[in-house]
């Protein structure tokens, strides 16, 4: 069974840093290519990062470029996002997803609360 | 930057077929992915590459893919299709998602 696990969010001030993690199982982690994806609450979807099964390609969404920096482990079945420099609009609830024609899996997220 | 654009909602009735529409320029170009997403839950694929669906998702779920406009369409709508709808496009380098569409079973 394919699983997706999160960690690593809480409440962090303004201008902080946070580190997530994704474990993942289930699957051969290194012939996929990851996402993370957040959501506001009680907003729509929004892609954030995207790295490439080999770790050599990666994208980011104009809000967070410069600011967070994803990658991953193959040897550890991780994916990793390192969130630097955080906003209020930051909040959100992140999923970590595998990309494969769609993304086909899901964790079930974690919550990053940025606020003073 | 690409954009998606999805109706804020669509109602239907029990066991009628609702219609979520999906525009964006020359969409039918790309492959579309659709997500239903219940309250409090991760989203699940339901369409992938604009017709496909996904083991277990039942064949009340289908999709199109055409011109400017992408549909995803809910034949026999039941109390447990009621969810947040969201289209999906790779665009230019980024991961481009509709505003997402909240569809109301009457």
């Amino acid at each position: 069974e394919v699983q997706l696990v999160e960690s690593g969010g809480g409440l962090v001030q303004p201008g902080g840093s946070l580190r997530l993690s994704c474990a993942a199982s289930g699957f051969t982690f290194s012939s996929y290519d990851m996402n993370w994806v957040r959501q506001a609450p009680g907003k729509g979807l929004e892609w954030v990062s995207y790295i490439s099964s080999s770790g050599y390609t990666i994208y980011y969404a104009d809000s967070v470029k410069g600011r967070f920096t994803i990658s991953r482990d193959n040897a550890k079945k991780s994916l990793y996002l390192q969130m630097n420099s955080l906003r209020a609009e930051d909040t959100a609830v992140y999923y970590c997803a595998r990309e494969s024609q769609g993304i086909d899996y899901w964790g079930q997220g974690t919550l990053v609360t940025v606020s003073s | 930057s690409y954009e998606l654009t999805q109706p804020l909602s669509v109602s239907v009735a029990l066991g009628q077929t609702a219609r979520i529409t999906c525009g964006g320029n020359n969409i039918g170009s790309k492959n579309v992915h659709w997500y239903q997403q219940r309250p409090g839950q991760a989203p699940v694929l339901v369409i992938y590459r604009n017709t496909n669906r996904p083991s277990g998702i039942p064949e009340r779920f289908s999709g199109s893919n055409s011109g400017n406009t992408a549909t995803l369409t809910i034949s026999r709508a039941q109390a447990g299709d009621e969810a947040d709808y969201y289209c999906q496009v790779w665009a230019s380098g980024t991961v481009v998602f509709g505003g997402g569409t909240k569809l109301t079973v009457l």
